[in-house]
Formats: structure tokens, C-alpha cells, sequence
């Protein structure tokens, strides 16, 4: 079945600590997105990437990175450097970058401990 | 300021009470408005997609409509497994915004 892959769905992280949070697709889509979701907050985007060995900073890029080495994937880094990782992350993908029709991962969900 | 407000942030409905989510926007040079579904603790689904004034997308139960400054998502005879949380999104010179979502839950 075609769609996007997230994992993992549930990681713990220690304080200082930088993790990588996993997205792959085989929808063979051009465009990928990682969002951030907080409780009462819209969805904000963090990085974005057009085409592969390309991609541009969302709204809230300090503290993460990004890598779009294949089509497929599009892995985030959490970096100690962000201040309040603990949050819901999306990872969606389009055959455009023009908003239309995005479609989203299960999620992970990340905590500091 | 560009934003995106969805109304209410919370609905409640009897099984079969049919009722309207508003989406309204503030936004120059839209170029489509879009709305999803969120179950808790999954991602969105996306439902519709709407471009001009006037526009109207259908599905099951469910019908988004489109004017200049807002949208709505009207749901008819609603069930208990239509409830999630209803986002909507706008695109424009480039953006995409989400709202917050409105917290739709169905009582039998």
C-alpha cells in the first residue's frame, strides 16, 4: 500500500541529547513537510523540501535539521539545541509544492525526560 | 496579520443533529483551502480541497463550502464515528496555515 511511514511512533529522549525521527514514502512524491503539532497550537511547519539534496526552513526551524538525500525519505534531527522538543511530529508528503492535496504519517510523538 | 480561526474550538452532537464548522481566514491571494481529519493520536486525512468562491466538495456525510472570506464544513445526520478533530488550512503566495482544529464529538 502506498503511503508514508513515520518511526518511531513513540520516543524518549534525555536532555542534551539529539534524536533522529524516520519518514519514508512511496507515493513518489516530490515534496515533503515536517510538522509540529503542540495542544491548541496549529500545525507549524518546521522544514520543507521540494526535490531531493534541497530543502528550506518552515516557521520553527532552530534547533532541528533536515536531510533529503532520496526521494523517499526525509529524516528530522531534534537537536539539543531545541529548547522544547516534547511535541507531536508529522511528517507529509505532495506531488506539488502548492499545498494541495497533502497527505500526512501516523506521527511521533517525542518526550524529554 | 495572515491567519487562519476556527470556530468553535469545541462541538458536542446528539447523533443525527446536523451542524456547521466555520473556518474563516485573513489571508491576500488565496489559492486553495483545504480541510482534514484527525483522529487522536494519528495524522491528519485529508478530506477536500476548494479553490474559488462558490466552490463545493461532497463526501459521505460531510460538505465543505467555500466564500471569499471563510469556509464551512457542514456534517448531516452526524454519527458517533465522525468524531475527530476537524482542521482546515489555507494555502496562499506560497504559505500554508493551519487552523487549530474544531473538536467534534458525536453522542448516540
Amino acid at each position: 500500500d502506498g503511503g508514508i511511514t513515520q518511526s518511531p511512533k513513540y520516543l524518549f529522549r534525555k536532555e542534551g541529547q539529539n534524536v533522529t525521527l524516520s519518514c519514508e514514502q512511496n507515493l513518489n512524491h516530490d515534496a515533503m513537510y515536517w510538522y509540529r503539532q503542540d495542544p491548541g497550537q496549529g500545525l507549524r511547519l518546521i522544514y520543507y523540501s521540494q526535490i531531493v539534496n534541497d530543502f528550506q526552513k518552515g516557521d520553527i526551524a532552530e534547533g532541528y535539521s533536515v536531510s533529503r538525500e532520496k526521494k523517499e525519505s526525509f529524516p528530522l534531527t531534534v537537536t539539543s539545541a531545541q529548547k522544547n522538543p516534547t511535541a507531536f511530529y508529522l511528517c507529509a508528503s505532495s506531488i506539488g509544492a502548492d499545498g494541495n492535496s497533502i497527505y500526512f504519517g501516523e506521527g511521533s510523538w517525542l518526550t524529554v525526560v | 496579520e495572515d491567519q487562519v480561526t476556527q470556530s468553535p474550538e469545541a462541538l458536542r452532537l446528539q447523533e443525527g443533529e446536523s451542524s456547521s464548522l466555520n473556518c474563516s481566514y485573513t489571508v491576500s491571494g488565496l489559492r486553495g483551502l483545504f480541510w482534514y481529519r484527525q483522529d487522536p493520536g494519528k495524522g491528519p486525512e485529508f478530506l477536500f480541497t476548494l479553490y474559488s468562491a462558490g466552490e463545493e466538495k461532497e463526501k459521505e456525510r460531510l460538505k465543505a463550502t467555500l466564500t471569499k472570506k471563510e469556509s464551512f464544513l457542514h456534517i448531516t445526520a452526524p454519527k458517533p464515528e465522525d468524531s475527530a478533530t476537524y482542521l482546515c488550512a489555507v494555502y496562499y503566495t506560497d504559505k500554508l496555515i493551519f487552523g487549530t482544529g474544531t473538536r467534534l464529538q458525536v453522542f448516540p
